[in-house]
């Protein structure tokens, strides 16, 4: 069964990146069949999506966080990364990794890691 | 503000019928298939609907989806309160990537 696994640091001072890892479990990154991306939650307010990367390292981008945001995909270790630099406390959210399948723009995440709040703080 | 608009809530007694719907535009559900999740408090979303009426496995036939035009509309039979939730809709815009509802939240009566 497939299992995803958001890790990083929890708190961000403000100006400086965040950056999280995604361990996927029970299933391999460099299946062509699917795309790997991230989407974030503010505290009390809905969902936002971040970046999605495909293994071979092709992305589609949310242009508005496009200029601040790296996603990477490791194969080598069965892992995909976020980075969001200048970080401000807007971005104090919960991420999620989550894997959209079939590889195809507009087809649903199907798997969710179980998130992580990144708070940016002094 | 979303792309996509969803009522902020709704509500309906055990055992009844609810409708959630998503409104957006030509340039996301118009052209773009529509999913829907569903997210307990404090938990991840998880996939409820997809490609406009399509259920994964195990997701129960209580949840329906359907699409007309630029809108879609989620339907819930037999409301339990373990429904009770943050639902949201989600699809593709050709400017903006994927998009997703401000989310609705479900209240079993």
């Amino acid at each position: 069964q497939l299992q995803l696994q958001e890790s990083g640091p929890g708190l961000v001072k403000p100006s400086e990146t965040l950056s999280l890892t995604c361990t996927v479990s029970g299933g391999s990154i460099s299946n062509s069949r699917y795309y790997w991306g991230w989407v974030r939650q503010p505290p009390g307010k809905g969902l936002e999506w971040i970046r999605s990367i495909y293994y071979s390292g092709s992305t589609f981008d949310n242009p508005s966080l496009k200029s601040r945001v790296t996603i990477s995909v490791d194969t080598s270790k069965n892992q995909f990364s976020l980075k969001l630099n200048s970080v401000t406390a807007a971005d104090t959210a919960v991420y999620y990794c989550a894997r959209t399948d079939p590889a195809m723009p507009g087809e649903p995440f199907d798997s969710w890691g179980q998130g992580t709040l990144v708070t940016v703080s002094s | 503000q979303s792309v996509l608009t969803q009522p902020p809530s709704v509500s309906a007694a055990p055992g009844q019928k609810v409708t959630i719907s998503c409104s957006g535009s030509n340039s996301n559900i118009g052209n773009n298939y529509v999913s829907w999740y569903r997210q307990l408090p404090g938990t991840a979303p998880r996939l409820l609907i997809y490609e406009n009426n399509k259920r994964p496995s195990g997701i129960p036939d209580r949840f329906s989806g359907s699409k007309s035009g630029t809108s879609a509309t989620l339907g819930i039979t037999g409301l339990q309160a373990g429904d009770e939730a943050d639902y949201y809709c989600g699809t593709w815009d050709s400017s903006l990537g994927s998009v997703f509802g401000g989310g609705t939240k479900l209240t079993v009566l």
